[in-house]
């Protein structure tokens, strides 16, 4: 049974870069489609961007230009950079898998990580 | 971007009943739509996907239906363990969005 977990430090200051990982276990990186999300405090979910485990990636138009991410098949595991964070930016976030047998299904998360933004 | 709007916000229910919970697209999304049960504290699971498909573990109390733009997620029979906040999804094309929610309360 794959297994993710999500780590990272969950206070981020203003203007900073909020990096986070996520660790796959129980299970190979390769094959699927990985995928990072959040959740504002109270509010729905967004997705923030995926990957593939050769490393194609696309993320959210609104988050282009400061969402970097990316995968080290090698230690099963798979990243989210966010560059200039401001206080909009805190959230849960949680990692994720897609389904194997259909795209854009997530049939698999993280418990999530909370990020605060604040000085 | 395709907006899904989720109705109702809230619906207030007794185990036992029936609920419907419906879901629209902004434009057409054929029937690349899924529903997502989140519960306080814990990350989304998955029931249904391509708008009628229930996914692995998931009770035969779950059903999805339509395509287009109008979809349902109905639960033919409250169990307590249902009460939860109820997502929709779609995988038309990206970015891919959800709806704001509708929360499943005991009435």
């Amino acid at each position: 049974q794959v297994q993710l977990q999500e780590s990272g430090p969950g206070l981020v200051k203003p203007s900073e870069t909020l990096s986070l990982t996520c660790t796959v276990s129980g299970g190979s990186i390769s094959t699927y489609f990985w995928s990072w999300f959040r959740q504002p405090p109270g509010k729905g979910l967004e997705w923030i961007a995926y990957i593939y485990h050769v490393g194609s990636t696309n993320s959210h138009p609104s988050l282009k230009n400061r969402v970097t991410v990316s995968v080290d098949t090698s230690k099963n595991q798979f990243s989210l950079r966010l560059t200039s964070v401001t206080a909009a930016d805190t959230a849960m976030y949680f990692c994720a898998r897609e389904m194997a047998a259909a795209r854009w299904y997530i049939d698999v998360w993280g418990k999530g990580t909370t990020v605060t933004v604040s000085s | 971007e395709i907006v899904l709007t989720q109705s109702p916000a809230t619906l207030s229910l007794s185990p036992g009943e029936r609920a419907t919970l419906s879901c629209r697209a902004s434009e057409t999304i054929s029937s690349y739509l899924a529903w997502y049960q989140q519960k306080p504290g814990q990350s989304p699971r998955l029931l249904i996907y391509d708008a009628s498909i229930r996914a692995t573990g998931i009770p035969a109390r779950f059903s999805g239906g339509g395509s287009g733009t109008d979809f349902t997620l109905t639960i033919s029979s409250l169990e307590p363990e249902d009460f939860a906040v109820y997502y929709c999804q779609h995988g038309f094309n990206w970015p891919n969005t959800f709806g704001q929610g509708t929360k499943l309360e005991i009435k």
